[in-house]
């Protein structure tokens, strides 16, 4: 079925390091990644999100790459704050008219910025 | 706040009671989603509202639970009969009818079983 893995599930930095998330989806016809970002006790909120037809995109410090091929996407944080340390969410659907785009979510990485 | 909103955001009930839950989506939006996360996890799909129609429920979905959409605004979620291993927070979601278009979650429910 609809998987998704994500690597580290811990990761700890030094302010002003980068940061790198990496997962993986199974099904092919997944055509949009979105990343989520949820502070302790906060609801998940997106920072970021790519489609199928875009190999990378860029907002400020947070930038992601999509492999298709490899069904790889990775979230890139550089110059990383303390403001930073939450955990990460990666995500894909299925979207198209008449799909769910119910979100499969990995596991989570727990990021910590060391100031 | 104009985002989604749920309620309560805490709940602890004693086994085998019911409970339920509501979600009020961004008003123009046709897309609801109920998500449930343990602890350490992602958030897990539950089931999917499109306007009033209940389009997808996940195997994780038992019999006890059961969701409705009544005029395509509001959504409640219930548990009947709960079970210790319900405990858990639930998440609402809604996004608008395009494809590929961000999900925004509500704070959730946090339930509590005891």
């Amino acid at each position: 079925g609809e998987n998704v893995e994500q690597h580290p599930s811990t990761l700890s930095v030094q302010e002003g390091d980068s940061a790198v998330i990496k997962c993986t989806y199974s099904d092919s016809a997944s055509n949009y990644f979105p990343w989520y970002k949820q502070e302790l006790g906060k609801r998940p909120q997106l920072i970021i999100d790519i489609r199928s037809n875009v190999g990378e995109k860029k907002d400020q410090r947070i930038a992601v790459t999509l492999n298709k091929t490899a069904k790889h996407f990775s979230l890139h944080i550089t110059e990383t704050q303390p403001e930073d340390s939450a955990v990460y969410f990666c995500a894909a659907s299925i979207g198209n008219g008449g799909a769910t785009n119910k979100l499969i979510f990995g596991t989570g990485t727990l990021l910590a910025v060391q100031p | 706040d104009t985002g989604v909103s749920q309620d309560p955001r805490h709940k602890i009930t004693k086994r085998g009671q019911n409970v339920t839950f509501r979600c009020d989506p961004i008003s123009e939006h046709n897309r609801l989603y109920w998500y449930r996360q343990t602890l350490g996890q992602g958030p897990e799909f539950l089931t999917y509202f499109q306007n009033e129609a209940q389009l997808e429920k996940s195997r994780l979905l038992s019999d006890r639970f059961s969701a409705e959409r009544p005029k395509g605004s509001f959504s409640t979620l219930e548990i009947q009969r709960t079970e210790q291993g319900d405990s858990a927070m639930y998440l609402c979601a809604s996004s608008p009818g395009t494809a590929n278009t961000e999900a925004f979650f509500g704070q959730g429910t946090r339930l509590t079983v005891v």
